[in-house]
């Protein structure tokens, strides 16, 4: 079993949708959840970093930590075309952690 | 604002040949990493160093060397290139830290073809 899962999609929205993204993961322990976003041929960049549970709001964009369920998600409102990439979740634990898990992305593609 | 630089971004490799990816951070991180991405496998690490001077093996490192001499440099090394390590390489830092600033931060990433 990998230590995260993610849907790779592709997911395909009409611009304006909210936007559901979402990971699940096996590891308790797991404390630092982070969202990046890859453009094409770019490198993933950091969207959102929340610690523990609960919600992280930045303009449109809201991360959902819930560690009972070992669940984790990113919403997106008003999407727009330029959201349109690869989202990846990662995760990590402890302090001194040297070890990243990533899902494995899902495409997003917003429609004008 | 450079964060992670890679060098090179693009290269064709003959099966056998070898040759460097250049890593520089100017965040003053202590962790630095090497990823490969493929596609279908998400990014998979292949090594990692906790600090200048220390190394250590990830979750596909044959085929690999890296080197850490100065804290803000990490070298990875194909000794002699395979088809199978075609891919898109990136490197990344991060720093053990509090609960605002545990995260890595990634370069642009490196298209490597071995043909």
């Amino acid at each position: 079993q990998k230590e995260v899962e993610q849907d790779p999609g592709p997911l395909s929205v009409p611009e304006g949708a909210i936007v559901s993204l979402n990971c699940t993961y096996s590891n308790s322990a797991f404390q630092y959840f982070m969202w990046y976003r890859q453009y094409s041929r770019k490198g993933p960049e950091l969207l959102m970093y929340t610690y523990s549970s609960g919600n992280k709001e930045d303009g449109r964009f809201t991360a959902q930590v819930d560690k009972s369920s070992k669940y984790i998600s990113l919403f997106i409102r008003d999407s727009q075309p330029s959201d349109s990439a690869t989202y990846l979740c990662a995760m990590g634990r402890g302090y001194n952690f040297n070890k990243f898990y990533f899902g494995s992305g899902t495409k997003l593609n917003v429609k004008p | 604002n450079a964060g992670v630089t890679q060098t090179p971004k693009f290269r064709v490799l003959k099966t056998g040949q070898s040759m460097t990816l250049l890593c520089a951070q100017d965040m003053n991180h202590e962790y630095m990493y090497w990823y490969r991405q493929d596609p279908g496998m998400g990014l998979r690490l292949i090594h990692y160093s906790v600090g200048e001077g220390t190394t250590a093996k990830g979750e596909v490192p044959d085929g690999y060397n890296v080197s850490r001499l100065k804290k803000q440099n990490f070298l990875l090394g194909l000794e002699s290139a395979a088809p199978s390590q075609t891919s898109v390489y990136f490197c990344a830092s991060s720093i053990p830290g509090d609960t605002s600033g545990n995260t890595i931060y990634f370069g642009e990433g490196s298209w490597l073809t071995v043909v």
